[in-house]
């Protein structure tokens, strides 16, 4: 199992541009989570998901939006990025209410 | 909202001594308290959890003690190893059937283990 993935690693983004995050997970778990780091903080849950086509705002959902067709997948979209979205994302899995499990993340960074 | 704090946001000690990190969150329905580890530049991973219906649960080296009237809980590592040396996270929720856990984080604390 590969467990939760992310991709890309890294990216740069210009302010006012969109870009999807990818995050999938291959262990049939139906929760799904993303959460944003900033530097010396701790995680802030965006958005979560308890299971294909449904999707509910976290703490921190302004100016993201997800989806989530599939058991699999949970895409994170940023539509107009603003230099306040620069951070590390992290997406997260859970078999129902048990141990969440992250991805290794993407550092997003807007200029 | 829940609110999470944690102390201290830095701890340093020296290798074999044990190390001791704080956490106090404000409501009081939270019943779920799990610790993460986040080794430089790599993912949040589990490392002990506890519910509210428990005041103590150990892990070999590690333990977790909850005291629900005061709304703290503390992570306790003992014969700290340089392995430790880490970012450790705490973090509440509120079990509500049916719904995701939505986890409210502390800041962190950087834990050095000097050799």
């Amino acid at each position: 199992n590969a467990g939760v993935t992310q991709t890309p690693k890294f990216r740069i983004l210009k302010i006012g541009q969109s870009m999807t995050l990818q995050c999938a997970q291959d262990m049939n778990h139906n929760y799904m989570y993303w959460y944003r780091q900033d530097p010396g903080m701790g995680l802030k849950l965006i958005y979560y998901s308890v299971g294909a086509g449904i999707t509910d705002k976290g703490e921190v959902p302004n100016g993201y939006n997800v989806s989530r067709s599939t058991t699999e997948d949970f895409p994170l979209r940023l539509e107009l990025a603003a230099p306040s979205q620069t951070s590390v994302y992290f997406c997260a899995s859970s078999l129902q209410q048990n141990e969440q499990f992250f991805g290794p993340g993407t550092r997003l960074t807007v200029l | 909202g829940e609110n999470v704090e944690q102390h201290p946001s830095t701890l340093s000690v020296q290798e074999g001594d044990s190390a001791v990190i704080k956490c106090t969150y404000s409501d009081s329905a939270s019943n779920y308290f799990p610790w993460y580890k986040q080794e430089l530049g790599k993912r949040p991973q589990l490392i002990i959890d506890i519910r509210s219906n428990v005041g103590e649960k150990k892990d070999q080296r590690i333990a977790v003690t909850l005291n629900k009237t005061a709304k703290h809980f503390s992570l306790h590592i003992t014969e700290t190893q340089p392995e430790d040396s880490a970012v450790y996270f705490c973090a509440a929720s509120i079990w509500d059937p049916g719904s995701a856990r939505q986890l409210t984080f502390g800041s962190g604390t950087q834990l050095t283990v000097l050799p």
